[in-house]
């Protein structure tokens, strides 16, 4: 069993909708990631936050919206997506603040159909 | 910079038989390696990590990973293949993004095929 847990498991929105998925860890881990995985591909890194603030943006466009409320907590705001955004989202926590080297613990993620 | 290639995209084996999934590493600095698996529509799970002990690794389920810094290479094997071991298996490296601010590369996968 996982020790990050992601809901909703599956999410079908609109492109008009507004939506969110949230991640939810209980080790004490300071390091909260959401990475973005399409079909028989790697993950790809999204966001990075460390003790609470947002460390690394890769770049991703303003319709995907991190939020991390307390340590335990991490947060992924969607609004006006693309249908080329559907994916499998998943979520990460390190107890490492220097990822590099630290154990990343993912979540079964959740899974986005944007229509 | 840092980078890693898996050289195969697909590998099958028979059950009980060894298996060996490749990963050649790319890095600037002592890099740290890991091996992770993912089962059909699950999460990531950490097969084993290397950061610079030992250079012969030993991971979860009978896997285990050598460093070789000469070859630049972090294969992963399993002398006695299961049918639950059939999943994507990742290579990652950690990387630097900028100073202090680290991320870790994934190579691109490789699908293990069990056949019994």
């Amino acid at each position: 069993d996982t020790e990050v847990t992601q809901t909703p498991k599956h999410l079908v929105m609109g492109m008009t909708n507004k939506k969110s998925l949230k991640c939810e860890q209980h080790m004490g881990h300071r390091a909260m990631y959401w990475y973005k995985q399409k079909a028989k591909k790697p993950p790809e890194l999204m966001f990075v936050y460390s003790y609470e603030k947002l460390s690394i943006n890769e770049s991703v466009p303003s319709r995907f919206s991190p939020e991390c409320p307390n340590s335990s907590l991490l947060n992924l705001h969607l609004h006006a997506l693309q249908p080329e955004d559907s994916a499998l989202y998943l979520c990460a926590s390190s107890q490492d603040r220097t990822p590099n080297t630290g154990e990343l613990f993912f979540g079964e993620g959740s899974r986005l159909t944007v229509l | 910079a840092q980078s890693v290639t898996q050289l195969d995209s697909h590998v099958s084996v028979s059950e009980g038989t060894p298996v060996l999934l490749r990963c050649n590493y790319s890095s600037s600095y002592s890099p740290s390696l890991f091996w992770y698996v993912q089962h059909p529509n699950k999460g990531l799970q950490l097969l084993l990590k290397y950061t610079s002990a030992a250079t012969l690794v030993k991971g979860i389920n009978g896997f285990e990973a050598e460093f070789k810094k000469s070859e630049t290479s972090f294969h992963l094997t399993k002398p006695s293949a299961h049918m639950s071991d059939a999943a994507e298996y990742f290579c990652v490296v950690g990387r630097f993004m900028d100073t202090g601010r680290r991320a870790l590369t994934f190579g691109s996968g490789t699908r293990l095929q069990v056949q019994p």
